[in-house]
């Protein structure tokens, strides 16, 4: 049973526009979610997360919505840029496991120039 | 600033050996994660550990895999009688103890295990 689903394997989208990847999960435990980026042969690295008492975070190009009641997450990136072009993935802690992170599966980003 | 290290960055083993892969946590780190990312999958949590102790192992598969973060060295995590199956890439993260519960991780670039 996958406790967080990223439903897109994949994403296209043109170098300006927005990028929205989509998270959902099934844990109503999961209190605190972040996305990491992550490109080949490279760890992921850590972009933004939210706390569940917020409904929204917004770092830069990048914010990430939070919608409790449907227990859905979406990461927006605005404007997007070629550099952009990497593996998002989703993931979920809950206060009872802080530190065990629950991953997706990822959504590539693929932004053309 | 060294980030988060781990070697080797590929590992080749035949079924049947072991497997031991190392993981330097950054300076002031005292937590440490190891996660496997199996092909087209996401990372699943194996093990927390800090100094000396296992945090949360939940992840683990039972037999052949274990963990361990001395007082002094690197994490390891190590895989005894491997078999293809455990072919993936092996992410450490680690994380500063601070206050809050949730902390940011940083990740190393992995070790990519192959068992031919």
């Amino acid at each position: 049973d996958q406790q967080v689903k990223q439903n897109s394997p994949s994403l296209s989208v043109q170098e300006g526009r927005i990028s929205i990847l989509n998270c959902d999960y099934t844990n109503s435990m999961f209190d605190y979610f972040l996305w990491y980026k992550k490109y080949p042969a490279e760890g992921p690295t850590f972009l933004i997360s939210i706390s569940s008492i917020k409904d929204k975070n917004e770092d830069g190009r990048f914010t990430v919505f939070l919608n409790k009641s449907a227990k859905h997450l979406s990461l927006h990136i605005v404007p997007s840029q070629p550099g952009d072009s990497a593996v998002y993935f989703c993931a979920a802690e809950s206060n009872t496991n802080a530190g065990k992170s629950t991953f997706g599966d990822g959504t590539t980003l693929t932004v053309k120039p | 600033n060294a980030g988060v290290m781990q070697n080797p960055r590929h590992l080749v083993r035949r079924r049947g050996q072991e497997a031991r892969l190392r993981c330097s946590p950054m300076k002031g780190h005292s937590h440490v994660y190891w996660y496997r990312q199996l092909p087209e999958e996401g990372l699943k949590f194996m093990v927390y550990l800090q100094k000396e102790n296992i945090i949360d192992e939940s992840g683990m598969p039972k037999e052949r895999f274990s963990a361990e973060f001395p007082k002094e060295g690197p994490s390891i995590l190590r895989i005894q009688q491997v078999v293809r199956g455990d072919s993936a890439a092996y992410f450490c993260a680690s994380s500063v103890q601070r206050g809050s519960l949730h902390n940011e991780q940083f990740f190393g670039p992995g070790t990519r295990l192959t068992v031919l």
